[in-house]
């Protein structure tokens, strides 16, 4: 397996656009991830999906956040409008906790600068 | 709520010297536990967990933990340290009432030659 695949690898945008990243979480795995990591906060938890369906994403800092998962082997998150404080890595996770695998595999990252 | 804490920013080990990254947390009920390694410009990796069972818990790379339910620590440990095992060290638990997953704020362990 290719592992959980992020793109962009980078991103670079101003104040006002609209940005969207992209997870593949690894085949099989029914639950997916969403961290952002800046030095001030380490790495935070935006939300998170089991089986497709979001479960908590009181982690979201505020409406212009969003993410989706239409299909078991897909999901965005999408920032609108984006903000220079918004500049961070944004890490996608995936796991398989009722096949016993209960550990997080996580893609390479998008660093996302807003400027 | 559940909550991971790393109470160091940074630790400085010398080469060949035993290391200890510190974590404690807080959860309800029996937690999951775990540590993640991230190296430069890198996703984070899986070093080991704990589930049930035997309280020190061998990962990769020669480091364990020691999980200590009194005191909800799960401090990482390695007897001998490397140069190569500086990177930034991240403790995370699994509430298992939801699944949810958090972690730290990460240690940066430098290892000294």
């Amino acid at each position: 397996d290719a592992g959980v695949i992020q793109s962009p690898r980078h991103e670079v945008t101003e104040m006002g656009q609209e940005v969207t990243l992209r997870c593949k979480p690894i085949s099989g795995h029914n639950s997916l991830f969403w961290y952002r990591q800046t030095m001030m906060r380490g790495l935070e938890l935006l939300i998170y999906f089991n089986n497709n369906v979001p479960i908590d994403d009181s982690g979201m800092p505020e409406d212009r956040f969003s993410a989706k998962m239409p299909n078991a082997s897909f999901s965005t998150l999408k920032i609108q409008p984006s903000e220079p404080r918004d500049s961070a890595v944004y890490f996608c996770a995936s796991s398989a906790p009722g096949q016993g695998d209960e550990k997080l595999f996580f893609g390479s990252g998008t660093q996302l600068s807003v400027l | 709520a559940q909550s991971v804490a790393q109470p160091e920013d940074q630790v400085n080990v010398a080469e060949g010297n035993p290391l200890t990254v510190k974590c404690t947390y807080s959860v309800s009920g029996n937690p999951y536990l775990f540590w993640y390694v991230q190296y430069p410009n890198r996703g984070l990796q899986f070093l080991l967990k704990y589930i049930t069972g035997d309280n020190l818990v061998k990962g990769s790379y020669g480091f364990e933990a020691e999980f200590n339910k009194s005191q909800t620590s799960f401090h990482l440990k390695k007897p001998s340290a490397l140069v190569s095992d500086s990177a930034l060290y991240f403790c995370a638990v699994r509430d298992l009432r939801d699944d949810k997953i958090i972690f730290g704020k990460g240690t940066r362990l430098h290892i000294l030659p």
